[in-house]
């Protein structure tokens, strides 16, 4: 157990309609990374917060929102969805200082497997 | 895009060989740090290499870094059917560039 609990496990849902995904990251990790794993793209970094705030943004959809909140958990907010969104959604956390960034390994979750029908 | 690249993408040997991964990226690094991922699930972070350090050893994992060719190679020795899985390396850069950039992935088959 990596410690990174995301919800749900499964979605299965039409086109069109929109999709909010969880995550509560490690106790005591500040840092959430959101990435999309499918079987032509491999896996895709979408976006990470730190503390709140966004830090980095990869390869992410208009389509797609994401934000951290006060109490660090974060949400992946998918709409209008298309055929091709399908696929596994994880979600990673590790710590992260602001100054000289002490880079450390990242936890995943066990991840959202999203079906669009 | 994709910062790492493994290679081979697949590999099969037998219980007990040694596995050889590598993975090239393409720019300046702060650390590698390599993944594996059993099939759907999630990731499991398996060793950090840091870009001053040359070869780092974690039980029948050794893993070497060479910056001048940006490169890494992981091995696994004496493998089990166990160790079956996909391995990634990531890589993070330096200075304000949080990304945890991942490869597309070795899948090793180990065969009883």
């Amino acid at each position: 157990d990596s410690g990174v609990t995301q919800t749900p496990k499964h979605l299965i849902t039409a086109t069109g309609q929109r999709v909010t995904l969880r995550c509560s990251p490690r106790s005591g990790d500040l840092s959430v990374y959101w990435y999309q794993q499918s079987l032509d793209q491999g896996l895709q970094f979408l976006i990470q917060y730190y503390n709140g705030e966004e830090r980095a943004k990869g390869n992410i959809l208009e389509r797609f929102s994401a934000q951290q909140f006060p109490d660090l958990h974060s949400e992946l907010n998918l709409s209008s969805l298309e055929l091709g969104d399908s696929a596994l959604y994880f979600c990673a956390s590790s710590v992260e200082y602001i100054e000289g960034a002490r880079s450390t390994e990242a936890f995943f979750g066990q991840g959202t497997r999203l079906t669009v029908v | 895009s994709q910062q790492g690249e493994e290679d081979p993408q697949a590999l099969s040997i037998q219980e007990g060989e040694n596995a050889t991964m590598n993975c090239s990226y393409k720019t300046s690094i702060n650390n590698l740090q390599w993944y594996r991922q059993n099939s759907g699930r999630g990731l499991v972070h398996l060793i950090l290499i840091r870009s001053n350090e040359r070869e780092k050893h974690s039980g029948r994992l050794r893993v070497t870094l060479d910056t001048s060719k940006k490169s890494s190679s992981l091995l696994i020795t004496a493998s089990r059917a166990a160790d079956t899985a996909s391995y990634f390396c990531a890589t993070r850069s330096g200075g304000s560039n949080y990304k945890l950039t991942f490869g597309k992935g070795t899948l090793l088959t180990v065969n009883p």
